[in-house]
């Protein structure tokens, strides 16, 4: 079965740091490119980051930018996102999210990790 | 950079048909393919529409998505409308700067 399921989330304080995984199981995982998408609570979704199969290239999302940091470790079918500076804006769900490259689209999301940051 | 318009939210009685508008504030909407989400409420987005009106496999030809250049939107189309069908729809597509923008989502009730 195709699947990704993130951990990492909780409560941190503004200023502090979390680092989310997300493991893969189910499919190559080095093939796919990889997004993080986020939803503040009661809010719409937000794209974060996105990395290429082989992590050569990165995009972010100006919201984050110099704050936060994709990576990839594909020997270990995970995805990361570091996660800086924080910011009571960042409180969210974290959503990891396969990119299916024929067509171009989102085609498997996980669960999602939840990540509070307040004092 | 350009946003993606979308209503706050539809309503419409089961059995009947809804479309939903996402409109691009600049730019064609031609230039880039969009995309459509569901989300149930408490549960992770699903693919329902892909490269502007294709649908993965497993998601009824209930749904069907198409642009206009005229008004410079694309539309999500759910038609025979079911209460599961009840949930947060968000288009997305890309900009040139290879990020990816999603409209603000509108609620779709089922009543």
């Amino acid at each position: 079965e195709v699947q990704l399921v993130e951990s990492g989330g909780g409560l941190v304080q503004p200023g502090g740091s979390l680092r989310l995984s997300c493991a893969a199981s189910g499919f190559t995982f080095s093939s796919y490119e990889m997004n993080w998408v986020r939803q503040a609570p009661g809010k719409g979704l937000e794209w974060v980051s996105y990395i290429s199969s082989s992590g050569s290239t990165i995009y972010y999302a100006d919201s984050v930018k110099g704050r936060f940091t994709i990576s990839r470790d594909n020997a270990k079918n995970s995805l990361y996102l570091q996660m800086n500076s924080l910011r009571a804006e960042d409180t969210a769900v974290y959503y990891c999210a396969r990119v299916e490259a024929g067509p171009y689209y989102m085609d498997v999301w996980g669960k999602g990790t939840t990540v509070t940051v307040s004092s | 950079n350009f946003m993606l318009t979308q209503p706050h939210s539809v309503s419409e009685s089961p059995g009947k048909t809804v479309t939903i508008s996402c409109t691009r504030s600049s730019g064609s909407i031609a230039s880039n393919y969009v995309q459509w989400y569901q989300q149930r409420p408490g549960s992770a987005p699903t693919t329902v529409i892909y490269e502007d009106n294709q649908r993965p496999s497993g998601v009824p030809d209930r749904f069907s998505g198409s642009i206009d250049s005229s008004s410079n939107s694309a539309s999500l189309t759910i038609s025979g409308l079911k209460t599961e069908d009840e949930a947060d729809y968000y288009c997305q597509s890309y900009d040139s700067s290879n990020l990816w923008v999603f409209g603000g989502g509108t609620k779709l009730t089922v009543l």
